[in-house]
């Protein structure tokens, strides 16, 4: 069964707090992306990418930044927490040939 | 820009109803569509998907059709149950693209026993 995991369910972090989001999937996906999930916005895309050591920025990156260093780790990194990063982040993974986008099941990163 | 389009929720339904979500979309190429679920407490699974037009993807006894002359790609359950309240997104991918996927807004079902 393919699996990506999240390292946590839940965080509770302070304004200023540096934060790591940790994701790891086990289907050698070459594609992954970070996404917020906001009431009434849907999933927006913060960054994905297509190899490893390559990123590219979605469509809300300003805050955000993130680092691939394996192949199957793809790691989101909030460099200065601020409440407005209030979220539920998911992290996916996909293969280009067949694009269909498999999910963790979610962070939900509270900021104090 | 690519762009998806889909009926704002809360839908409520009594066990048993008929259910439609709307979705339409908007891309420059020839794109292939999804629908996602997500169940409380869990992350986006696919539900369905079609390719091209005319495609009619289905599982767990819901349907969706690819109709490229209306741009549209609606979700449909003939007598939906409670375990099948969740939120529903549907997404679109093309080449244009590249390797990302525009997901709606998502519809939240409430299905009542």
């Amino acid at each position: 069964d393919v699996k990506v995991t999240q390292s946590s369910r839940y965080l509770v972090k302070r304004t200023g707090e540096k934060v790591f989001l940790e994701c790891v999937q086990d289907m050698d996906h070459e594609n992954m992306f970070w996404y917020r999930q906001d009431p009434g916005l849907g999933l927006r895309l913060i960054y994905f990418s297509y190899d490893v050591k390559m990123k590219e920025k979605g469509d809300i990156p300003e805050g955000y930044s993130v680092s691939r260093e394996k192949k199957e780790r793809f790691s989101l990194i909030l460099e200065s927490a601020s409440t407005n990063q209030t979220s539920m982040y998911l992290c996916a993974s996909s293969s280009p040939e067949v694009n269909i986008q498999y999910f963790g099941a979610g962070t939900r990163l509270s900021v104090l | 820009g690519n762009s998806v389009t889909q009926m704002e929720g809360p839908v409520t339904l009594s066990e048993e109803a008929f259910l439609t979500i709307n979705c339409t979309y908007t891309a420059t190429g020839y794109p292939s569509l999804f629908w996602y679920v997500q169940y409380p407490g869990e992350g986006l699974q696919l539900l369905l998907k079609a390719t091209k037009a005319d495609d009619k993807g289905s599982n767990k006894g819901f349907e969706a059709t690819y109709r490229k002359e209306t741009t549209s790609f609606h979700l449909e359950k003939g007598s939906v149950q409670v375990s099948d309240s969740a939120v529903y997104f549907c997404a679109l991918s093309d080449q244009t693209g590249g390797f990302k996927t525009i997901f709606g807004a998502g519809t939240r079902l409430f299905v009542k026993a």
